[in-house]
């Protein structure tokens, strides 16, 4: 099983700032089946984007996705008030596995 | 547009079982997967298990194994997971997903349920 592990565990920024999140694979993922999903408190995960950089249907141009390997990265380019939430990756393949997740707080 | 609707919450006792479901709209129903994910209060996302409504036959994760069913009704687009034994572990919120490659279990969550609580306690 492979095991996702998130940094920072919680990252504080100011609305506007550039956000950095990271998700680091136990071995090395042969095919970029990575997804990053939002969080906010008492509703389900919208997912981000998948294929380690898709963007879902209808998720603003600020979040990317990047990454290959067993180290991926989802940027926030300008954190909006509303991005504030826990942010999780996901490998997608035969036994499916999720990171513990980031929490992005205000500052 | 996809919508998942599931059950509403449940509280249950020690040994007893739950079944929850997850209703689809929009959509066609048999091609997607549709996986059952849970999270413990303050925990991360757990995979249980998926299925491929045209397919019929489940896969599920090793750790549930034997105590878990989910099932597929192809005439209301309606899928099941059950989970016996219960113990106070298992207190969680339920999620179904919908996943976004066709035919295949595992994929990444492209539509989600409002998740269901199950409350397993003495």
């Amino acid at each position: 099983e492979i095991v996702l592990t998130q940094s920072p565990g919680t990252l504080s920024l100011s609305p506007g700032e550039r956000a950095t999140l990271s998700c680091r694979a136990s071995q090395r993922l042969p095919v970029n089946y990575l997804a990053w999903y939002q969080q906010r408190p008492g509703q389900a995960p919208r997912l981000l984007i998948y294929g380690a950089a898709s963007r879902a249907t209808g998720i603003p141009d600020r979040f990317s996705g990047s990454g290959s390997g067993a180290y991926f990265t989802l940027t926030i380019r300008r954190v909006e008030p509303e991005d504030f939430a826990v942010y999780f990756c996901h490998h997608y393949d035969a036994s499916p596995t999720f990171g513990q997740g980031t929490k992005l707080e205000i500052k | 547009q996809v919508q998942l609707v599931q059950s509403g919450a449940e509280v249950k006792k020690p040994g007893s079982s739950v079944k929850v479901s997850c209703k689809a709209y929009g959509g066609i129903f048999s091609r997607n997967a549709i996986a059952w994910v849970r999270q413990a209060p303050g925990q991360g996302v757990e995979w249980m298990g998926g299925v491929v409504p045209v397919y019929g036959t489940p896969q599920y994760a090793e750790r549930f194994q034997g105590r878990v069913t989910i099932t597929a009704d192809k005439s209301t687009d309606t899928v099941y997971l059950e989970l016996r034994s219960l113990t106070t572990d298992d207190t969680a919120v339920y999620y179904c997903s919908r996943v976004g490659d066709e035919y295949v279990v595992w994929s990444y969550f492209e539509y989600w349920g409002q998740g269901t609580l199950v409350a397993v306690s003495s």
